[in-house]
């Protein structure tokens, strides 16, 4: 299994701040990489395909980079509504394996 | 709209077996490039996959728990169902069923979306 890497576990930041998550492949995945962004007692939202490609609705704050192993997810500047916990997940191969998450806090 | 809706028991008994159903609307689940998947996440925890199943019915499972899953679609019902068997307390867990959808001609680029609500399923006697 394609083992999935994310840090920082839990982030802290205010609102108009930029912030970066990473997510590290145990091996290369191409860009074959998604992003999700959960809040408390929902379930989770997808963000962005294909390491950088935005879904439809998703607001241009929000970028993907990446490629092989090492990925990011930017929010160029933080809105009250961004606060989540962030997914990242390898579509290129099965089982389709999740990283651990990052908690997006308040400062 | 596509909605999804997860149901079933919320308490299973240890060593039973764990039975939810994922009621699709607004779309056909039997609809060509359609297919569906369950993910898992046990509380305060991480996402797991389980096990994806096509709109042709070539099924798909998490090695991990492949010997003790099975995914099935009822097409006249429009919907698709997850049985776990010998549970047990590390299945506790909240269930979601999704769509996984295929970028046309790139079966790589695939992700989940839209998601049920999900289910919170606890194994406990």
């Amino acid at each position: 299994d394609i083992q999935m890497t994310q840090s920082p576990s839990s982030l802290s930041a205010s609102v108009g701040d930029r912030v970066t998550i990473t997510c590290r492949a145990s091996q290369s995945i191409s860009n074959f990489l998604n992003w999700y962004q959960q809040k408390p007692g929902k379930a989770p939202k997808f963000l962005i395909y294909g390491t950088s490609t935005l879904q439809s609705g998703v607001p241009s704050r929000f970028s993907g980079s990446g490629s092989g192993t090492d990925f990011t997810l930017t929010i160029s500047s933080l809105q009250p509504e961004d606060f989540a916990t962030y997914y990242c997940q390898q579509s290129y191969s099965s089982p389709y394996t999740f990283g651990q998450g990052t908690k997006l806090d308040i400062k | 709209q596509l909605q999804l809706q997860e149901s079933g028991p919320g308490l299973v008994k240890p060593s039973e077996t764990l039975s939810l159903t994922c009621t699709v609307s607004g779309d056909s689940i039997s609809f060509s490039n359609n297919y569906w998947g369950w993910i898992r996440q046990p509380p305060g925890k991480g996402l797991e996959w389980i096990a994806t199943i096509s709109y042709s019915g070539s099924t798909y499972y998490n090695p991990s728990l492949k010997s003790r899953v099975t995914i099935s679609a009822d097409t006249s019902q429009n919907h698709f169902s997850l049985k776990l068997s010998s549970v047990t307390a590390a299945d506790t867990a909240i269930y979601y069923c999704a769509r996984r959808k295929l970028l046309g001609g790139s079966p790589q680029y695939n992700w989940f979306d839209p998601w049920g609500h999900g289910t919170l399923v606890t194994v406990s006697s």
